[in-house]
């Protein structure tokens, strides 16, 4: 009964393709967010979704687009994937957009690797 | 804008030597601090947090900060490290932005404690 979950954990696609990420939180929580971790291991937060509102939206290319079916799902869409998209994405929930020190718990993490 | 600095990318530290590792984050209003541990291929894993009250947070697996307003800092100290406390830790910044609270990370400090 894992809280946040991703699928896939490891994606691997050529240069052009469509592929989607998808995220799961079962601890009832309002927020949700993608982080792009580059290969310098650097995080960087992409969007925050709040009772699936967008709240967030940093400077990411419109190839990249997220959808939230109802507030426990947030998964990530990427179009024409390029080799710059390789990193690993994680995506975190916490309870409230609004509260301040609201921890935000983290997913294992998906791998893609674009060739 | 906030920003959080990781004076050290790297740490290497002898089994059962105390440990320090550094972080320094800018803000001008209320900041929230978070400590994150990555282990290989895993998720990120809170460690402990600052909101307020007692400058000294203790948090899991023996670790502890301290909170210093004048020097703007957040150091993370362990008195005794052990060889499963290799693993990547992060600090992050909680803070209000857009109608919401958005964590920001610092780069990361690699921990590797050596036999």
């Amino acid at each position: 009964d894992t809280a946040v979950s991703q699928t896939p954990k490891y994606l691997v696609t050529q240069m052009g393709n469509d592929k989607s990420i998808k995220c799961e939180q079962n601890l009832g929580h309002d927020t949700m967010y993608w982080y792009k971790q580059d290969s310098k291991k650097f995080l960087k937060i992409m969007f925050s979704y709040n009772n699936k509102e967008l709240i967030i939206n940093e400077t990411v290319p419109n190839r990249f687009s997220p959808k939230s079916p109802d507030k426990a799902h947030l998964n990530l869409h990427i179009n024409s994937l390029e080799l710059g998209d390789s990193a690993v994405y994680f995506c975190a929930s916490s309870p409230s957009r609004a509260r301040g020190g609201d921890t935000q718990y983290f997913g294992p993490g998906t791998r893609l690797t674009v060739l | 804008a906030q920003s959080v600095t990781q004076l050290d990318s790297q740490v290497p530290v002898f089994e059962e030597a105390p440990v320090e590792l550094r972080c320094n984050y800018s803000s001008s209003v209320s900041v929230y601090l978070f400590w994150y541990v990555q282990y290989p291929n895993q998720g990120l894993q809170l460690l402990l947090k600052y909101l307020s009250g007692s400058t000294l947070v203790k948090g899991i697996n023996g670790f502890e900060a301290e909170f210093n307003k004048s020097q703007t800092s957040f150091h993370l100290r362990k008195p005794s490290v052990h060889i499963s406390d290799t693993a990547e830790y992060f600090c992050a910044a909680l803070h209000s932005g857009a109608g919401s609270y958005q964590l920001t990370f610092g780069k990361g400090t690699k921990l590797s404690v050596i036999p």
